[in-house]
């Protein structure tokens, strides 16, 4: 059964603080990763990885991909309040088959 | 740039009743796909086209149905509302290819009494 975990559930850290969120995976006909966040709406696109060992960057955030150990972490550095949301981890099978987490819920604290 | 719109986007139901949730997209993308969105559950696969005039089973599809009669438009039935309806309905569009990402509609929340 294809699978793809989260972890930790839920994250509450500080004003400047740096982050790090997993996601593992189980998924025949793996093709690519995604990092989706999400507020309170539509969740909306942070990066997709196919390669492994090439990290993504968009300011304060990156995210890499070990395709080896099945496995991508997103990194958040000196957070912001604004960074307070969902986060989803998807990972996309061969037939555009996508298969989510449960997300990991990170909470900013001023 | 309207992307890919749900209508409505809230609902109350009473249980019983039917509804149908409308998705447009104006991507042209062959791919389009509902999910609901449970607390502590992620995203869960309805039912999924792989085109116009198509439609597949996604991992929890009972109790819905689904049509693409246009390929710009995907619609969820629900034919006898049931309170494990309430949840949050996301619709989604690809194009297909290889390394497209999936875009997303605002959401519709639902509530069944």
């Amino acid at each position: 059964e294809d699978k793809v975990v989260q972890s930790p559930l839920s994250l509450v850290v500080h004003e400047g603080d740096t982050v790090t969120l997993n996601c593992s995976y189980e998924v025949t006909n793996f093709r690519s990763l995604l990092w989706y966040k999400q507020e309170k709406k539509a969740p909306t696109f942070l990066f997709m990885l196919t390669s492994s060992g090439i990290e993504k960057k968009s300011g304060r955030l990156s995210s890499i991909l070990d395709k080896k150990e099945l496995f991508s972490i997103l990194n958040i550095t000196a957070t912001q309040t604004g960074d307070s949301a969902i986060y989803l981890c998807a990972v996309e099978a061969t037939g555009n088959q996508f298969y989510f987490g449960t997300g990991t819920s990170l909470t900013v604290i001023p | 740039n309207a992307g890919v719109t749900q209508t409505p986007k809230f609902r109350v139901l009473k249980t019983g009743q039917s509804m149908t949730l409308l998705c447009a997209q104006d991507m042209n993308h062959e791919y389009m796909y509902w999910y609901r969105q449970d607390p502590g559950m992620g995203l869960r696969l309805i039912h999924y086209s792989v085109g116009e005039g198509t439609t597949a089973k996604g991992e929890v599809p009972d109790g819905y149905n689904v049509s693409r009669l246009k390929k710009q438009n995907f619609l969820l039935g629900l034919e006898s509302a049931a309170p494990s309806q309430t949840s949050v309905y996301f619709c989604a569009s690809s194009s297909g290819g290889a390394g497209e990402k999936l875009f997303f509609g605002s959401g519709t929340q639902l509530s069944v009494l």
